[in-house]
């Protein structure tokens, strides 16, 4: 997965409390996603950025915020972690060639945990 | 029901085999065609990227795309042991980047090949 990091890999957290899953991208692509992957629903899309600053929601964004002040870092926010939200999180950055974006490029993911 | 679908398997073949993967979708939007490699406990990895109708050829691998019957297949030929993995189909709009390269993705297929 080079030029793109997730942190941390691993995470066990209790209901309730917030979460921080950070990407970092050495690539200066313009665009990076956070997907999570669940058994029976494939990657499911819950934020992307367009830019610096410039966010949108994805298909399953309730109970998730993200943040991008830097070209390289885009910032997952679970505010109040539920059951629901364990799952694997990935991040992926691209940057549009054309009209098509010819392609992800994805982290390692992150296994989130939430008792 | 979702705007990709694909059968989740899992798929066992023997080693030398041909592979058949495929999926449907069902917005004629959809323009850009792409399938993923995911190995276990790892991030998905970019196989095969198509636009138009017809075959796309990389060594043993051969992406299939009609548009008419909006049907994307892939063909793996020789299979062996090292394609055991996880294989998701993914669709982007053709929206002139108003996209903003989002992936629409199937539920993904779980291959394996046995010696």
């Amino acid at each position: 997965d080079a030029g793109i990091t997730q942190s941390p890999r691993h995470k066990v957290t209790e209901t309730g409390t917030p979460v921080t899953l950070r990407c970092h991208q050495t690539e200066n692509h313009r665009y990076m996603y956070w997907y999570r992957q669940d058994p029976g629903h494939g990657l499911r899309l819950i934020h992307y950025s367009y830019g610096v600053k410039d966010t949108d929601k994805g298909e399953v964004s309730d109970g998730y915020s993200v943040s991008r002040s830097k070209t390289e870092d885009f910032l997952l926010t679970l505010e109040s972690a539920t059951s629901s939200q364990t799952s694997v999180y990935f991040c992926a950055i691209s940057e549009m060639q054309g009209q098509g974006n010819y392609g992800y490029t994805f982290g390692s993911g992150t296994r989130l945990t939430v008792v | 029901q979702k705007e990709v679908e694909q059968d989740p398997g899992p798929l066992s073949v023997p080693e030398g085999a041909i592979v058949s993967l495929n999926c449907t979708y069902s917005n004629s939007a959809f323009q850009y065609f792409m399938w993923y490699r995911q190995y276990s406990r790892k991030g998905p990895e970019l196989l095969m990227y198509t636009y138009s109708s017809g075959n796309k050829e990389d060594g043993r691998f051969t992406a299939q795309v009609d548009k008419s019957s909006k049907y994307i297949s892939l063909f793996i030929r020789d299979s062996q042991p090292s394609d055991s993995a996880t294989y998701l189909c993914a669709t982007e709009l053709n929206a002139g980047g108003t996209s903003y390269g989002k992936l629409t993705f199937g539920q993904g297929t779980i291959l394996t090949v046995h010696p």
